[in-house]
């Protein structure tokens, strides 16, 4: 199993709390993403990084913010949250390696406002 | 832009049937298909890939078959067992880029 580790697991909090849902990686990956998986299972990618101080939006938009300050740290932080940032919340890594590295996930943040 | 459509959304089968799961991508210059199986409060976890210059490859139970020119790929498992139970994904890689697309997932039941 990989070595990508998120917490919390689960988080219960109330509107307009800011939140940082924590994601880390033992494996030295320098590409590491953060998805968000809705209750029809679909997976959209909303924050990618391809090393150290490199942070990009991804396919959908997100009211969150990342930050990659060291190779094995990629945190996501919701300034404000809302319900309608109900969701769970999977962090990613891949390898330096060939292009064809596959992705390892953690086992998710779910996360409730209400 | 590029998508991945993934079919059924939901298939349940008989405990040693066979189950096969079926994707279309539409970037033409994809090369890289991973299959990933997500069990209930974890994250998904890769079961098979391939690249684009392979027609199929098998791993025990799994096999997952390409078809380049219909932009097609499909995962296939037999002798399923209970354990097969699961949402599975499948992802292609456009060219030029490290990011993913993923299917809508298919949420497999092996009924026993």
């Amino acid at each position: 199993e990989a070595d990508i580790y998120q917490t919390p697991r689960y988080l219960v909090i109330g509107t307009g709390k800011k939140i940082t849902l924590e994601c880390s990686q033992t494996m030295g990956h320098d590409k590491m993403y953060w998805y968000q998986q809705d209750p029809g299972m679909e997976l959209h990618l909303i924050h990618y990084s391809y090393g150290v101080n490199s942070t990009e939006k991804g396919d959908l938009s997100s009211e969150s913010t990342v930050s990659r300050i060291r190779t094995e740290h990629f945190p996501l932080t919701l300034e404000s949250a809302r319900p309608s940032h109900t969701s769970q919340y999977l962090c990613a890594s891949s390898d330096r390696g060939p292009r064809d590295s596959p992705l390892h996930f953690g086992n998710g943040t779910r996360l409730t406002v209400t | 832009g590029e998508n991945v459509e993934q079919h059924p959304s939901t298939l349940s089968v008989q405990e040693g049937d066979s189950a096969v799961i079926k994707c279309t991508y539409s970037d033409s210059a994809s090369n890289y298909f991973p299959w990933y199986k997500q069990e209930l409060g974890k994250g998904p976890q890769l079961i098979i890939d391939i690249r684009s210059n392979v027609g199929e490859k098998k791993d025990q139970r799994i096999a997952v078959t390409l078809n380049k020119t219909a932009k097609h790929f499909s995962l296939h498992i037999t002798e399923t067992q209970p354990e097969d139970s699961a949402v599975y994904f499948c992802a292609a890689r456009p060219s030029g880029t490290y990011k993913y697309i993923f299917g809508t997932g298919t949420r497999l039941k092996v009924l026993a």
